[in-house]
């Protein structure tokens, strides 16, 4: 069974830190994706990454997936509290159709004004 | 252009009750999945259609568990005989496939706002 595993589970900053979170798997994906999560609400997709060692930039926000497709970070400069909610990676499982994504838990990031 | 359209937003029953939700995707868009989502877990993957076609299920999909997507557009998602087991956040998302299934890469899900399920 794929998992993916991400760290830290809470995170709670001031803002104007900078921070990382990770998400980790021992199973190669084929692509990553990163949501954002408020509460009440459903998921928000941030990016797609698909090549081994693959870098994207969305503003203050940088996404990187690892060489060997196991594993991928976001990291947040100059956090902001708009940039407070649950941070969620997903992949698509081997043979599996690209929507039929396997979730982590993800990491509930609070950044205080 | 709306976005996806989950209602009720939420529900509220007492064991054994049925319950159906409903999901209006963004129009167009060809594929529908249902996602199920519990207090500090990520979503869980249930189900989807590629129009009407439901193309694969969950072992998470018991038999007390069906969906349907009758003409390629809405979708609804039943439970009969509710168990408190049941109480989740139900999201719907929507996509727009214009390749072969095979050679589809970077399929983006837009979600639905969720209906809140629960079953006392």
């Amino acid at each position: 069974t794929q998992l993916l595993e991400q760290s830290p589970q809470f995170l709670s900053i001031q803002e104007g830190e900078n921070l990382t979170v990770y998400c980790n798997s021992s199973s190669v994906f084929s692509s990553l994706q990163w949501y954002r999560q408020e509460p009440g609400e459903g998921p928000v997709l941030l990016v797609t990454v698909v090549t081994g060692g693959e870098v994207k930039k969305l503003k203050r926000l940088t996404f990187q997936f690892g060489d060997a497709r196991k594993d991928s970070s976001l990291h947040i400069t100059a956090a902001q509290p708009g940039d407070t909610g649950l941070y969620l990676c997903a992949g698509p499982p081997y043979g599996g159709s690209q929507g039929n994504l396997i979730f982590g838990k993800g990491t509930k990031l609070s950044v205080k004004p | 252009d709306t976005g996806v359209s989950q209602d009720p937003r939420h529900k509220i029953t007492k064991r054994g009750q049925n319950v159906t939700f409903r999901c209006d995707p963004i129009s167009e868009h060809n594929r529908l999945y249902w996602y199920r989502q519990t207090l500090g877990q990520g979503p869980e993957f249930l189900t989807y259609f590629q129009n009407e076609a439901q193309l694969e299920k969950s072992r998470l999909l018991s038999d007390r568990f069906s969906a349907e997507r009758p003409k390629g557009s809405f979708s609804t998602l039943e439970i009969q005989r509710t168990e408190q087991g049941d109480s989740a956040m139900y999201l719907c998302a929507s996509s727009r496939i214009t390749g072969i299934m095979a050679v589809v890469t970077n399929e983006k899900l837009f979600f639905g706002s969720g209906t809140q399920l629960s079953v006392l």
